[in-house]
């Protein structure tokens, strides 16, 4: 059973442009939602992340909204570039830091920005 | 900010062999190292849990036997593919968690490791 659903499984977004990658969870117990970038041969990054006592936390280019009723949360990437062409997951977890728990990952989105 | 260092980031051996990766929290005391499997276009698969001391907690499927975990000190911890096959080639990452940090995980660069 998969508990982070994930989508699109790729993404092509003009420069410039929007890209918006979603995330559906089923766990109400979650209470971090983390989203990583990971380049190719590298470990993942990561990029933003929102505690459910918020609806949208924004760091630069990168903007997560999250709807806690509908048990989703998604990340948009602003201005879109092609440096940020990787691929991204969301994840969830219980607790952070020293005590978290493990970290449940959606099955990663590839996006591709196009100059 | 909390850097975590793995080591090969590359190994290429022959089938039969063990091959040994070293995962270092550089900056910090890791209370909890995680080891994941990830396979080309897919997630991150958790193997398994360790803490400093004890033995780790393997994920449901993962032979413990066939991947040894040692997390001997608080900054250390390796794992061991032992008589790897190629169904074993892989990108291994590791993860580690700092207590004092409101991040949850720390991760490596990945190893990538082929058995011919």
């Amino acid at each position: 059973q998969q508990q982070v659903k994930q989508s699109p499984q790729s993404l092509i977004v003009q420069k410039g442009g929007i890209s918006i990658i979603n995330c559906a969870y089923e766990n109400t117990a979650f209470d971090y939602f983390p989203w990583y970038q990971q380049f190719p041969g590298k470990g993942p990054a990561l990029l933003i992340a929102i505690r459910p006592d918020v609806s949208e936390k924004k760091e630069g280019r990168f903007t997560i909204s999250f709807n806690k009723s509908a048990k989703q949360f998604s990340l948009h990437i602003m201005d879109s570039q092609p440096g940020d062409s990787a691929t991204y997951f969301c994840a969830a977890s219980m607790g952070y830091g020293g005590s978290q728990g493990n970290l449940i990952f959606g099955k990663g989105t590839k996006l591709s920005v196009k100059p | 900010g909390a850097v975590v260092s793995q080591h090969p980031s590359r190994v290429i051996c022959k089938s039969g062999t063990s091959v040994k990766i070293e995962c270092r929290s550089l900056d910090f005391q890791a209370t909890t190292m995680f080891w994941y499997r990830q396979f080309p276009k897919q997630s991150l698969m958790l193997m398994a849990t360790s803490n400093e001391g004890s033995k780790a907690t393997y994920e449901q499927g993962v032979e413990k036997d066939k991947f040894l975990i040692n997390h001997a000190s608080l900054t250390l911890s390796t794992l061991t593919v032992t008589s790897a096959h190629p169904e074993d080639s892989s990108f291994y990452i590791c993860s580690a968690t700092d207590p004092h940090s409101n991040q949850p995980q720390h991760f490596g660069d990945g190893t990538r490791l082929s058995i011919l």
